[in-house]
């Protein structure tokens, strides 16, 4: 099955930018979508389809794919960033939903 | 606008079973493929499956093929997610989510605790 990686923790100065990588094997060929995940809430899908913005996700939030890595690219962070971060892809030959570990990022 | 609310926390021994409601509404329910998605405590996002609301299709992930049973009632708008011989592994917070390539829309979440 197929797997995505990434790393359990990234920290990032406020103001600074934080990237949070997700990778898989050829995962340039595939829709990547970002979640956040704030303590004892539900996700909120904040990158879909490898870039796009939902209404409301400010313009700080970006994503890429190319090759074997996705990256979740936040600019000047902010406090209010601080949550876990989930990658996840759409694996066509099990046509099954695959998340990443989780990422959690720390704003110092 | 639409929502998802899903039946209260459920406490169950090992060897149980559970089922987990979640209530569409704001949308057409059956335009959309709904997800179930767990959390145990501390962990991360685990996929468990996909029911077409409009038919009943499914497809379960690996791990949980021949312990879960998604289906969808389309009269009251209501998929369910039901997990038999439970374990204290089960013990998690269970999401449904709705998709549109990503999944856009999700319950507030319904804890499940197995223990004896």
């Amino acid at each position: 099955s197929y797997v995505l990686t990434q790393p359990p923790s990234v920290s990032v100065a406020p103001g600074k930018t934080a990237r949070i990588p997700c990778g898989g094997n050829n995962i340039g060929s595939k829709s990547v979508h970002w979640y956040q995940q704030k303590p004892g809430q539900a996700p909120v899908v904040v990158i879909y389809y490898d870039s796009d913005r939902p209404s409301g996700i400010p313009e700080r939030f970006s994503g890429s794919n190319s090759g074997n890595t996705a990256t979740l690219t936040i600019s000047r962070v902010e406090a209010g960033d601080e949550a876990d971060y989930y990658c996840q892809v759409w694996d066509s030959s099990s046509d099954h939903r695959v998340f990443g570990g989780g990422t959690k990022l720390t704003v110092l | 606008q639409v929502q998802l609310v899903q039946s209260g926390a459920e406490v169950k021994k090992p060897g149980a079973s559970v089922k987990v409601s979640c209530e569409a509404s704001g949308y057409t329910f059956t335009s959309y493929y709904l997800h179930w998605v767990r959390q145990a405590p501390g962990q991360g996002l685990e996929w468990m499956g996909i029911i077409n609301p409009s038919g009943g299709s499914t497809n379960y992930a690996q791990k949980f093929q021949g312990r879960v049973t998604m289906t969808s009632d389309t009269s009251t708008s209501t998929i369910y997610m039901e997990l038999s011989s439970l374990r204290s592994e089960d013990t998690a917070v269970y999401y449904c989510a709705r998709s549109s390539g990503a999944l856009d829309s999700w319950g507030q979440g319904t804890l499940v605790t197995v223990s004896s």
